[in-house]
């Protein structure tokens, strides 16, 4: 049964800093792997996307890398703001049975 | 950019009422989802939507819950009779044939 783990669950750091979120999963046959934001309260926007045959995907400040034979993703984020702040979710996808496993988040505070 | 749209934003009903969740998912997706989150949990999967039938679903989703696309563009979710533990955020979603899910806003459900 796939597990998604999410360390550390919460960070808070000063505002430029760049920081690494992280995202173990137990099972390597996955389809591909999500990360999304959520802010307080709302819906959940997606960040990047990582199909099974890449690496990585980057998008502005954020870049995202996927090691699918250890388990591991990281999401990366450059020269933080507090308009960061929020709860960063990975969820991966099996395919098989088209659903997404979810980890509980790391909780991201950028201190002005 | 394709959104999904969810309405109500919030709804608040008595115990044992029917409700219905409404999303509009985007319009060129063939697979759509519900998922809830209760509040400090993680997000978790209904059911799975394809073709005009289900796909999947998840234990959570007993005969209390049903899934409907009535036409070309809505997809619904109803709970028969609600309990107090369904409260929670629901979301809907979309997604081609690639994975890369879009999340709806979500549906804040209150159940006193």
């Amino acid at each position: 049964k796939q597990e998604v783990t999410q360390i550390p669950a919460a960070l808070s750091v000063p505002e430029g800093e760049n920081l690494v979120l992280n995202c173990s999963f137990t099972d390597s046959a996955i389809y591909n792997l999500q990360w999304f934001r959520q802010d307080p309260g709302k819906g959940l926007t997606s960040l990047l996307l990582i199909q099974s045959s890449q690496r990585e995907q980057t998008s502005g400040r954020l870049n995202a890398s996927l090691d699918k034979s250890s388990g591991r993703s990281t999401l990366y984020i450059a020269a933080s703001q507090p308009g960061d702040s929020a709860t960063y979710l990975c969820a991966v996808y099996a395919g098989n049975n088209r659903k997404l496993i979810w980890g509980l988040g790391t909780s991201l505070a950028v201190n002005p | 950019e394709p959104e999904v749209t969810q309405t109500p934003s919030h709804q608040v009903t008595q115990m044992g009422q029917e409700v219905i969740l409404r999303c509009v998912p985007i319009s060129n997706h063939l697979y759509f989802y519900w998922y809830r989150q209760i509040l400090g949990q993680k997000v978790e999967f209904l059911v799975s939507f394809y073709n005009n039938e289900i796909s999947e679903k998840s234990e959570i989703f007993d005969d209390q819950f049903s899934v409907e696309r009535p036409d070309g563009s809505n997809f619904t979710l109803k709970i028969r009779s609600t309990k107090l533990e369904d409260s929670a955020m629901y979301f809907c979603a979309s997604s081609g044939d690639r994975g890369g899910y879009t999340f709806g806003s979500g549906t804040r459900l209150t159940v006193v």
